[in-house]
């Protein structure tokens, strides 16, 4: 059974440039998930999608984070204008039970903003 | 709100040793508590759940953990620790219908 698929896995930007990160979940997976983890912390929820609807998206940064998942399945988060303290790296989840907290997680991409 | 808390930042233990990673944490309800693990440059696996019913909980690779409702704990256990093993170990909390919540998490490293 395939992961959790993340693009790209590394990216370095400088402040006020704009980014955008690919995840394609496990078949099969209504639930998904973008978490940012900044070195040294656990993983922070930006956003919930249940199928292609927001269930959550309450810790997301509106002025410069946006996040789509148009058909149901893979998803981009997308940020603009990137910031410095935006740094860290971007987890995407599923899970085919919503709301159980067994989530299966992509390798990540690491954002470094200069 | 909720809230996890793992006081210890770093672990070292050689292996072979015993191993105790702590968690505990802050919730309104019976929360469901999870234990994942994240190797350098990965994404997080869990280890282990606990939902309701026996207090220990058997994971994968040999870990257990104990859920203690009094003090609030959750705390991940493993007899003898191997190399492969040294990793950053995170504990979440959460319910049904309610988003979860992760802990700093506890970076371990094993000596040879």
């Amino acid at each position: 059974e395939a992961g959790v698929a993340q693009s790209p896995r590394y990216k370095i930007i400088e402040k006020r440039q704009s980014v955008a990160f690919w995840c394609n979940p496990i078949s099969g997976h209504a639930t998904l998930y973008w978490y940012q983890q900044i070195l040294g912390q656990g993983p922070k929820l930006l956003i919930q999608f249940q199928n292609n609807g927001v269930v959550d998206d309450s810790q997301l940064p509106k002025d410069r984070f946006s996040a789509e998942r148009l058909k149901g399945v893979d998803s981009t988060l997308k940020i603009q204008p990137a910031k410095l303290e935006d740094s860290a790296v971007y987890l995407c989840a599923s899970s085919l039970v919503e709301g159980t907290g067994e989530l299966f997680f992509g390798e990540g991409s690491r954002l470094t903003v200069l | 709100a909720q809230s996890v808390t793992q006081p210890d930042i770093h672990i070292t233990v050689s292996e072979g040793a015993s191993l105790e990673l702590r968690c505990n944490y802050s919730y309104g309800a019976t929360p469901y508590l999870f234990w994942y693990v994240q190797s350098p440059g990965q994404g997080l696996q869990l280890l282990l759940k606990y939902f309701s019913g026996d207090t220990l909980v058997q994971g994968i690779k040999g870990f257990e953990a104990e859920f203690k409702r009094s003090q609030s704990s959750f705390n991940l256990r493993k007899p003898s620790v191997h190399w492969s093993d040294a990793a950053e170990y995170f504990c979440a909390v959460g319910s049904y219908g309610q988003n979860f919540v992760f802990g700093p998490g506890t970076r371990l490293s094993v000596l040879p």
